[in-house]
């Protein structure tokens, strides 16, 4: 059984950093692309990025182009997401998705998500 | 950069046929994917490239034609009552698109 499990979810300064995990398991890691998506309060559904099944290729939203970066680590099974300079706008919870095959095929497994609030 | 619309909302009475659409530019050239969300859950495909994952009942399908790509869901239940997200890749940016959502309502 497919399993994600993200973490790392905290209450921070807008400017403040923090870094998400996502703990994989249940499937080849190394064989499939890898998403984080947020879901704003209230709001519907956003992608943030995305990264390759070897880590080579990796994709963001113009929104954070530059101040996220997505990385994983086959050795543990897991997926990061550094992000820096957090805005208030970013208070989200935070999902972790399996690509379907490579980052150009949709997300067929999710995460239950991790809650980020940037609020001074 | 490549834009998704859907209707905000749609309504549909047990047993009948709710039709979700979302329009994008030229979007029949393009592979649209779809997710259910019921409230407090995570996402989940219920069709892809159209068709369904395994699991998925068979009341969901997807068409996508012109400007208009459609989640058709035939004899709906309670259960569906959920928000539908439509979604593509824009090859052009390199970014994954989704649609602003629609909350179905099972009256």
């Amino acid at each position: 059984e497919v399993q994600l499990v993200e973490s790392g979810g905290d209450l921070l300064q807008p400017g403040g950093s923090l870094r998400l995990s996502c703990a994989t398991s249940g499937f080849s890691f190394s064989g499939y692309g890898m998403t984080w998506v947020r879901q704003s309060p209230g709001k519907g559904l956003e992608w943030v990025s995305s990264i390759s099944e070897n880590g080579a290729d990796t994709f963001y939203a113009d929104s954070v182009k530059g101040r996220f970066t997505i990385s994983r680590d086959k050795s543990k099974n897991t997926v990061y997401l550094q992000m820096n300079s957090l805005r208030a706008e970013e208070t989200a919870i935070y999902y972790c998705a399996k690509n379907h095959q490579g980052v150009q095929s949709p997300f067929d497994s999710w995460g239950q998500g991790t809650l980020i609030t940037v609020s001074p | 950069s490549y834009v998704l619309t859907q209707p905000p909302s749609v309504s549909v009475a047990p047993g009948k046929t709710a039709r979700i659409t979302c329009e994008g530019d030229k979007i029949g050239s393009y592979s649209v994917h779809w997710y259910q969300q019921k409230p407090g859950q995570a996402p989940v495909m219920v069709v892809y490239y159209l068709d369904r994952p395994s699991g998925i009942p068979d009341r969901f399908s997807g068409s996508n034609s012109g400007n208009t790509a459609t989640l058709t869901i035939t004899r709906v239940e309670a259960g569906d009552e959920a928000d539908y997200y439509c979604q593509v890749w824009d090859s052009g940016d390199d970014h994954w698109v989704f649609g602003g959502g629609t909350k179905m309502t099972v009256l």
